[in-house]
């Protein structure tokens, strides 16, 4: 069974109209991503939630902002796409770091969704 | 910034051999190690994790973790055509992930 949920699977956006991007996780994760990856590229951390705790990467342009209405739940939004924007974006969730021994300090993705910016 | 840094290959083995795969990465007090299969157009999958130095088996994979040296490897024992992926290694610290940009293996039949 699915523990790390990501819709839609591929999105399609035209230039500059605003898309929000999904995630939903079973594990009750108090940890959620979200990065960005490109082809042959390292997975981008783009920021991260610890429970409500918002965390930005330097790096992150302001047209990437995301919610975490829940524990289960984390949203991304991009404001205004450009045709870099596209790109597979990667949900994922882990436990706190404290238990670094433990399968618990795993990280889980999503499926990923594809987002194309026409 | 953490660097973490593998060859991007492409790592070329016959079907049948050991495929062995290298990371290195920049943070001495890095706690746990990890590494992900991706194929082309899907999302990571971990393979295994490490913490402690040495090895660590899991059927046909074997981790090797060098604290001292700073680097960590994977063996793939007995490589089949479906090993054929990207791998990722990642380093935990606290709650961030640290990526290498992946090795790509090609495993011919």
């Amino acid at each position: 069974d699915a523990m790390v949920i990501q819709n839609p699977r591929y999105q399609v956006t035209q230039f500059g109209k605003p898309v929000t991007l999904s995630c939903s996780q079973t594990l009750n994760h108090n940890v959620m991503y979200w990065y960005q990856q490109k082809s042959s590229q390292a997975p981008k951390l783009l920021f991260h939630y610890y429970d409500k705790d918002f965390n930005n990467e330097a790096d992150t342009p302001d047209n990437f902002q995301s919610r975490r209405p829940n524990t289960s739940f984390c949203f991304l939004d991009i404001r205004s796409p450009g045709l870099g924007d596209a790109a597979m974006y990667l949900c994922a969730t882990s436990s706190g770091p404290e238990n670094y021994q433990l399968a618990k300090n795993i990280q889980y993705f999503g499926a990923g969704t594809r987002l194309s910016v026409l | 910034q953490k660097e973490v840094e593998q060859n991007s290959g492409p790592l070329s083995v016959p079907e049948g051999a050991i495929a062995s795969l290298n990371c290195t990465y920049s943070d001495r007090g890095s706690q746990s190690f990890f590494w992900y299969r991706q194929y082309s157009g899907k999302s990571p999958e971990l393979i295994m994790f490490i913490y402690s130095n040495g090895d660590k088996e899991d059927g046909r994979f074997t981790a090797q973790l060098n604290k001292a040296s700073q680097y960590v490897s994977l063996l793939i024992r007995d490589s089949q055509p479906s090993d054929s992926a990207t791998y990722l290694c990642a380093v935990r610290d606290f709650n961030k992930f640290y990526f290498g940009s992946g090795t790509k293996l090609n495993v011919k039949p």
